[in-house]
């Protein structure tokens, strides 16, 4: 089983939509989380942190489950440039940031 | 501030050969991360360096991969000899903290080795 696991998709959703995806992970001492997106052909970046209380950023919002070991990650009123892979970032007990392998999301018009 | 650079943003080899990867960290970055990204493995950590000092190598592939960090505004990720299934995106990231903190990536250089 891998460390940190996540649904590859594609997800498929319509422009306007609400889509949600989890991300799981095997370390339950993991310390810090984080969503990065990935455009294609391009670099990861920084989406947003994962705290513990849960915490939104715009339409984007994530929360962590520590009993059930996993993330989330929301986004409401989907545009067309929200397309992209969403990576699912994790700190492992080690201090090892584990990388999951990401999902890919496609808003469609 | 021009962001993590990375040297060059394509590479086409033929097997066999040595294939150099350079990266300049952003400025006042203690960490540096090395990262490959293929379809069928997605991304994999392959060393990273704390202080210009590898702190933890054990994603380097084989003996072929080594990694060097000469000082604080640059490193390298060599491949000698290079072989086809060594065909990726390598990127360079950066972070001023470590684990906890944002890396800032590189733009990658992809590789074909043929």
């Amino acid at each position: 089983r891998k460390e940190v696991e996540q649904d590859p998709g594609p997800f498929n959703v319509p422009e306007g939509a609400t889509v949600a995806f989890n991300c799981t992970y095997s370390n339950s001492a993991s310390q810090s989380f984080f969503w990065y997106r990935q455009d294609c052909r391009k670099e990861p970046k920084l989406l947003m942190s994962v705290y513990s209380s849960g915490n939104e950023d715009g339409r984007f919002t994530a929360q962590l489950n520590r009993a059930s070991q996993y993330i989330s990650l929301l986004i409401r009123d989907s545009k067309l440039s929200d397309s992209a892979t969403y990576l699912c970032v994790v700190l492992n007990s080690n201090y090892q940031l584990i990388w999951g392998a990401g999902t890919k999301l496609i808003i469609k018009p | 501030d021009a962001g993590v650079i990375q040297s060059p943003r394509h590479e086409v080899t033929e097997m066999g050969q040595e294939v150099t990867l350079r990266c300049k960290p952003i400025s006042g970055h203690d960490y540096l991360f090395w990262y490959r990204q293929t379809m069928m493995r997605g991304l994999e950590l392959l060393i990273y360096f704390n202080n210009n000092v590898p702190i933890d190598d054990s994603g380097m592939p084989e003996d072929r991969f080594s990694a060097k960090m000469p000082n604080a505004s640059f490193s390298t990720l060599k491949i000698q000899p290079s072989e086809p299934r060594d065909s990726a995106v390598y990127f360079c990231a950066s972070s001023r903290r470590g684990g906890n903190t944002e890396a800032f990536f590189g733009q990658g250089t992809r590789l074909t080795v043929v």
